[in-house]
């Protein structure tokens, strides 16, 4: 079975914060996708990174980064110095090769309040 | 370049009626997906198009979903009849192939569906 796990519900910080929103996937194939999606209360979802398993590397991009370890099967995304502009709702996807779609299975997703 | 187009935003019926969404997605787009997002949760895939034919329905309720996708370009999802439960956000995504690996996905804004 696969599975994403977005442990943090809401988490609420004051401008300027570091804060990283957390995930953790199951699944049993050796080669999967992992991606982070952004979610403003218009309500579309904006792609953030997608990274494959065979790729461990960290990730920075801006004020955004991501730390991938298969070791903990985590894919964990900070915020440097957050802004109000990153108030939204988070989500941690997965996709396997063995489901042959492309299919995304997300987390619940994190709402992150930015505090001016 | 436009992007995934969706309507209507907004609809609310009662319990029993039926109503139908409209998809268009970005040119050139040949994989077509709706999600279904209950509020507080991750998007759940219900239907995955490959042009016009059907790859992945396996969470679609058939008793009460249906989707089409003539010509294979734009695509309508419908619900008859409607239950409270089917109270989400309806969302479409295209992408150019149906791996992600080969490219992102690109979601519309959604349609809000309210079932008194």
């Amino acid at each position: 079975a696969q599975k994403v796990t977005q442990a943090q519900t809401e988490i609420s910080v004051v401008e300027k914060e570091d804060v990283t929103l957390d995930c953790v996937y199951e699944t049993r194939d050796t080669t999967y996708y992992l991606f982070w999606y952004k979610q403003p209360p218009s309500g579309e979802l904006v792609f953030l990174i997608r990274r494959n398993s065979f790729d461990e590397q960290n990730e920075i991009s801006g004020r955004y980064s991501w730390n991938f370890q298969k070791s903990t099967s985590s894919f964990n995304f900070t915020i440097t110095a957050s802004q109000v502009v990153d108030s939204a709702v988070y989500f941690c996807a997965l996709s396997a090769s063995s489901s042959n779609t492309g299919k995304l299975i997300f987390g619940q997703g994190t709402t992150l309040q930015v505090k001016p | 370049e436009a992007g995934v187009a969706q309507s209507p935003r907004y609809k609310i019926i009662e319990k029993r009626q039926s109503v139908a969404f409209w998809c268009n997605p970005i040119s050139g787009h040949a994989t077509l997906y709706w999600y279904q997002q209950i509020l507080g949760q991750g998007p759940k895939l219900l239907i995955q198009f490959q042009n016009n034919g059907v790859v992945d329905d396996s969470q679609l309720p058939k008793d009460r979903f249906s989707a089409e996708r003539l010509k294979g370009v734009d695509s309508t999802l419908k619900i008859q009849p409607a239950k409270l439960e089917d109270s989400a956000v309806y969302l479409c995504a295209s992408s150019l192939g149906p791996y992600l690996n080969t490219g992102e996905l690109f979601f519309g804004e959604g349609s809000r569906l309210t079932v008194l």
